[in-house]
């Protein structure tokens, strides 16, 4: 398996309150990945780096954003949660001639 | 624009081959995926196929592609119970690391 770990693996936090979640690898991949998966919609594509501090985002970035100071962190924080953000997030990471993502086993994340 | 499509549910019984199909709209996809996600994991990486290759097997697995209907398919001989899960295609496009996935297919597998 790939090294990659996401903290908290479980957050409830209520509406209006900054999060952040971190995705740790320990596999010196150059790509990582933040995507959110809801029922209906499969995996979603939040923000996504190719470097560290070279960050780009997804599909569905509105209210998120995401810092990598370190190759291996890749942190996501949501400044000010809403319910519309309840899901549950995964980080993926890739190398860099290779296209295949491995993920992490996802934060499932309540905002009340 | 991108999109990727598969139907939600397929219920075959243990011991059966099992066919879960998707489809997909961009043709400059590059590679096509599976992967797996058992009830409160990860997604994990199953196959994939090269965009100028028509079939794969690995085992159990045997991948099918179509570039003309755009139609991709994975087929698991001998199905289990330990196969029940979602299952989700997904594709990456030229000259870039992303990927598009679809809504998954959730595979149950009874006795």
């Amino acid at each position: 398996d790939a090294g990659i770990t996401q903290s908290p693996r479980h957050k409830v936090t209520e509406t209006g309150t900054p999060v952040t979640l971190r995705c740790h690898q320990t596999e010196n991949h150059r790509y990582m990945y933040w995507y959110r998966q809801d029922p209906g919609h499969g995996l979603r594509l939040i923000h996504y780096s190719y470097g560290v501090k070279d960050t780009d985002k997804g599909e569905v970035s509105d209210g998120y954003s995401v810092s990598r100071s370190k190759t291996e962190d890749f942190l996501l924080t949501l400044e000010s949660a809403t319910s519309s953000q309840t899901s549950v997030y995964f980080c993926a990471i890739s190398e860099i001639e290779r296209y295949e993502q491995y993920f992490g086993p996802g934060t499932r994340l309540t905002v009340t | 624009g991108e999109d990727v499509e598969q139907s939600l549910f397929l219920s075959v019984r243990e011991g059966d081959s099992s066919v879960i199909n998707c489809t997909y709209t961009d043709s400059s996809s590059t590679y096509l995926y599976w992967y797996k996600q058992e009830p409160g994991a990860g997604l994990q990486l199953l196959t994939y196929i090269f965009s100028n290759m028509d079939m794969k097997q690995d085992q159990r697995l045997t991948v099918l592609l179509n570039k003309k209907d755009k139609h991709l398919s994975l087929r698991i001989a001998d199905t289990q119970t330990g196969d029940s899960a979602i299952y989700f295609c997904a594709e990456t496009l030229y000259n870039t690391d992303k990927l598009i996935f679809g809504t998954g297919t959730r595979l149950q597998v009874f006795p």
